[in-house]
Parts: structure tokens; C-alpha cells; sequence
């Protein structure tokens, strides 16, 4: 079975700082695909960053950048230069070729003022 | 614009009855997702379908069933045997996972249910 960990139920950050949220999983395949999703407030779901594990190369998207460690099964989500509207749920997904994607259980992500 | 659209957004069960969540999409994809999220938790999966007429059951299918009679439609239907039914819904869609695993599911708004 696929399984996502996210260890870090709550984190904070004070607003222009760097904050990273970790994520593990677990897999036999070699081929499959990790993506990040954020949930504010509002209960949206919204995608922030993708990764697919041929690729050596970190992905980036702007303030969000993740570290992606395909030995150590880890796929680390930085959040550069926080913004109070970073507040949100963080959830950690997988998927492997012709799977349903797994959720972690999420980190809670406070961007304090 | 394309999306997914769930209503109503605020749905409320009386006991012994069946209530039936909406879920339509136009963004024309094949695979389509119910999820499950109960209070500072993650998203469970209820049920999925990756064709019209064909749906297979998640990790907590029991107390629900669904329908795929259109691709743009896949309502959710909470039946009177899920004895813990308030939680907040979610659907979701994607291009068929097989073909392209790297596509991200895309999330409707959401509905949250209580029971009266």
C-alpha cells in the first residue's frame, strides 16, 4: 500500500520568512508523480506545485519550491518570502501510473504578521 | 469558464434519510472523485470513476453510493446506513490517471453536511 506522512500536524512562520513543510512516502514503483496542494479557509483546494519522479530537477513555481529526495522518499514543500495569504492547510499527494492519488493528513500553515 | 460545480453548499440530513450531493464538471474529463474530509484532517476517498457507467469504491465507500450516467455529472448520494455522516464533500476530476498521472485533480468548492 501507498502511504503519505506529513509530521508536521501545525507550523508557523512570521511573514517575509522561509518556512518548509516535510513530506515521506512510500512506494515499490519507480515511476509516479507528488504534488502539493493548499487548502485555505475558504475549503479550496488548489494545486501549488507538481513533481514527477523521472525528473531530477526540483520543481518551482515562484515563492514555492519543493526538495525532492527520490532515495530518501522525501518531497520537502519551501515557502519563500511567506505572505499572509499563505495561511492554509498544506496536504502532500501522491499517485503512481493508473492509481488514485493519496493525501497526507496535512500540515496547518500560520503566517503570522 | 471551466470548473467543477458542487451544490448545494450547505446541505442538512434528518435521520433515516438519504441526501444526494451534486457534482458537475465541464472541463470534459474522464476520471471523477468524491472525497471525504472530516475537521483538521485529510481527504478521504469515498468513490471514483474513470469512465461513464463505471465507478469502483474507495477507502470508506460504505453508508454512500454514486452514479456516472453522464461524463460531466457524478453525484453523491449519503444513505441513511452512514451513521457519522457530517463532514465536508469534495469533488474532483482529471484527465484519465493512466494516461496522464502527472495532471492534477481539480476541486469543486465543496459541500458541507450536518445532520439536524
Amino acid at each position: 500500500a501507498q502511504t503519505v506522512t506529513q509530521s508536521q500536524p501545525e507550523m508557523s512562520v512570521q511573514e517575509a520568512e522561509t518556512v518548509t513543510l516535510s513530506c515521506t512516502y512510500d512506494t515499490s514503483e519507480n515511476n509516479y508523480y507528488l504534488f502539493w496542494y493548499k487548502q485555505p479557509p475558504s475549503r479550496q483546494m488548489i494545486l501549488v506545485i507538481r513533481q514527477e519522479a523521472y525528473k531530477q530537477q526540483n520543481a518551482t513555481e515562484n515563492r514555492f519550491s519543493v526538495n525532492f529526495q527520490k532515495a530518501a522518499k522525501s518531497f520537502s514543500l519551501k515557502i519563500s518570502d511567506s505572505q499572509l495569504g499563505d495561511t492554509a492547510m498544506y496536504f502532500c499527494a501522491f499517485r503512481t501510473s493508473g492509481s488514485r492519488l493519496t493525501f497526507g493528513e496535512g500540515t496547518q500553515l500560520t503566517v503570522n504578521p | 469558464d471551466g470548473g467543477i460545480t458542487q451544490s448545494p453548499k450547505y446541505l442538512f440530513r434528518k435521520e433515516g434519510q438519504n441526501v444526494t450531493l451534486s457534482c458537475e464538471q465541464n472541463l470534459n474529463h474522464d476520471a471523477m472523485y468524491w472525497y471525504r474530509q472530516d475537521p483538521g484532517q485529510g481527504l478521504r476517498l469515498i468513490y471514483y470513476s474513470q469512465i461513464v457507467n463505471d465507478f469502483q469504491k474507495g477507502d470508506i465507500a460504505e453508508g454512500y453510493s454514486v452514479s456516472r450516467e453522464k461524463k460531466e455529472s457524478f453525484p453523491l448520494t449519503v444513505t441513511s446506513a452512514q451513521k457519522n455522516p457530517t463532514a465536508f464533500y469534495l469533488c474532483a476530476s482529471s484527465i484519465w490517471a493512466y494516461l496522464s498521472s502527472n495532471q492534477p485533480q481539480h476541486f469543486g468548492d465543496g459541500t458541507r453536511l450536518s445532520i439536524l
